[in-house]
């Protein structure tokens, strides 16, 4: 079976600050991505950031990087310089021959 | 480029009644998803096709839903008849290929079950 869990339903972070969201997957697949996208409220899924499982450099993409630990089958992504924009569910996704996605964590930006 | 267009946007039905939404891909998109999301929880993958050939459906409630791409491009979703719990958006979703392209969403449609 494939699984993608998000542990943390809810994150608060300041302006300016930096956050990390969790993630880790299931999968027995040996040929597989890993995906987030974030949902604001108009509810328009859209992709923050990708990252290639055969590869050992974690991808970055301006002020959004992610901490790939494959061994460990974590896939976190940092914010860094919270901005109030970034408010919105951050879903983690995994595609191998299908795309499936975890339960989601709701950013909240403190001004 | 347009985007993955979804209609209708908003719909209301009585439990028990049916209803459809369809789907246009992005261009040139051969792979096409049907997602259902509950308020408050993350997609779920109800039906993913290749051109005009299934590759997942294996959370698709058959006994209800149905979903078709004619001719490899738009799609369908059907619900027949619809329950409570059917209440949900349902993202439509296009990719150029397969696992590692990256999918683009619609703006959903949005089902109220009453």
């Amino acid at each position: 079976a494939q699984t993608v869990t998000q542990s943390q339903p809810e994150m608060s972070v300041q302006e300016a600050e930096t956050v990390t969201l969790s993630c880790t997957y299931d999968t027995s697949e040996s040929d597989y991505y890993l995906f987030w996208y974030k949902q604001p409220p108009s509810r328009q899924m859209i992709l923050v950031i990708r990252q290639e499982a055969y590869k050992q450099q974690n991808a970055t993409e301006n002020r959004f990087s992610v901490n790939f630990q494959k061994a460990a089958k974590s896939f976190s992504l940092k914010i860094s310089d919270s901005q109030l924009g970034d408010a919105a569910m951050y879903f983690c996704g995994m595609g191998t021959y299908k795309y499936i996605f975890g339960t989601g964590t709701r950013l909240k930006v403190l001004a | 480029e347009a985007g993955v267009a979804q209609s209708p946007r908003y719909k209301i039905i009585e439990k028990r009644q049916s209803v459809a939404f369809w789907c246009n891909p992005i261009s040139g998109h051969a792979t096409l998803y049907w997602y259902q999301q509950i308020l408050g929880q993350g997609p779920k993958l109800l039906i993913q096709f290749q051109n005009n050939g299934v590759v997942d459906d294996s959370q698709l409630p058959k006994d209800r839903f149905s979903a078709e791409r004619l001719k490899g491009v738009d799609s369908t979703l059907k619900i027949q008849p619809a329950k409570l719990e059917d209440s949900a958006v349902y993202l439509c979703a296009s990719s150029f290929g397969g696992a590692g392209n990256t999918i683009y969403f619609g703006e959903g449609s949005w089902l109220t079950v009453v």
